[in-house]
């Protein structure tokens, strides 16, 4: 079965940077998009950006453009989120979720979450 | 950038109940419309694509319609289990965009 295992909660100071990865198992891990969402507390959903894992094309939110680096290794079938430049309110849920097998730009299976904590 | 904007943000309805979710893009997005279920605590669940296709292993009291600007989801028979926040998500181009989002609650 498809599963998406993301690294653990992270606790930054303002400034920083951090990096967090997302496992895949379950699936031919180069044949889907793998995108990056993440969720304030009490807010909306906010998509950041995407991989292509099969080539390393990535696409990013005009909002996170300059902070946002999204890569992957295909040889550990995982994918990293890294934000850089860290401030408080990037304190959020982010979460890895796999492209929709029927439609591309929807998110058919989400990873656990990692909580990313912006405090002095 | 295209916004999304849900209504109501919330609202409480009693077992059985009909509800009805809106979701308005401020410009058309032909059908490139997803519907997202989030239980308390849970990661979001992808419920309908395309406007009004239902994702495998959904109920069927789940629908969704619209085209263009103004789509809705509608639970025609309201259940426990369905005490959730509910999302729409535009996916015709990027950035990709959710709406605020809709706590539906048991009376």
């Amino acid at each position: 079965q498809v599963q998406l295992v993301q690294s653990g909660a992270e606790v930054k100071k303002p400034g920083a940077s951090v990096k967090i990865s997302c496992k895949a198992s379950g699936y031919t891990f180069t044949s889907y998009a793998m995108h990056w969402v993440r969720q304030a507390p009490g807010q909306r959903l906010e998509w950041m950006g995407w991989i292509n894992p099969a080539n390393g094309n990535t696409k990013y939110s005009q909002k996170f453009q300059d902070r946002v680096t999204i890569t992957r290794d295909t040889s550990a079938r995982t994918a990293y989120l890294q934000l850089s430049s860290l401030r408080f309110e990037d304190t959020a849920v982010y979460y890895c979720a796999r492209e929709g097998i029927a439609v591309a730009g929807t998110f058919d299976f989400w990873g656990q979450g990692t909580l990313i904590t912006v405090s002095s | 950038d295209i916004q999304m904007t849900q209504s109501p943000s919330s609202l409480s309805a009693s077992v059985g109940d009909r509800v009805t979710i809106t979701c308005r893009a401020s410009q058309g997005i032909s059908n490139f419309l997803a519907w997202y279920q989030q239980k308390p605590a849970k990661v979001p669940k992808l419920l309908i694509y395309a406007a009004s296709t239902l994702q495998s292993g959904v109920p069927s009291r789940f629908s969704g319609s619209g085209s263009g600007t103004d789509f809705t989801l509608t639970i025609s028979s309201l259940q426990p289990e369905d005490v959730a926040t509910y999302y729409c998500q535009k996916y015709n181009s990027a950035p990709l965009t959710f709406g605020g989002g809709t706590k539906v609650e048991i009376k």
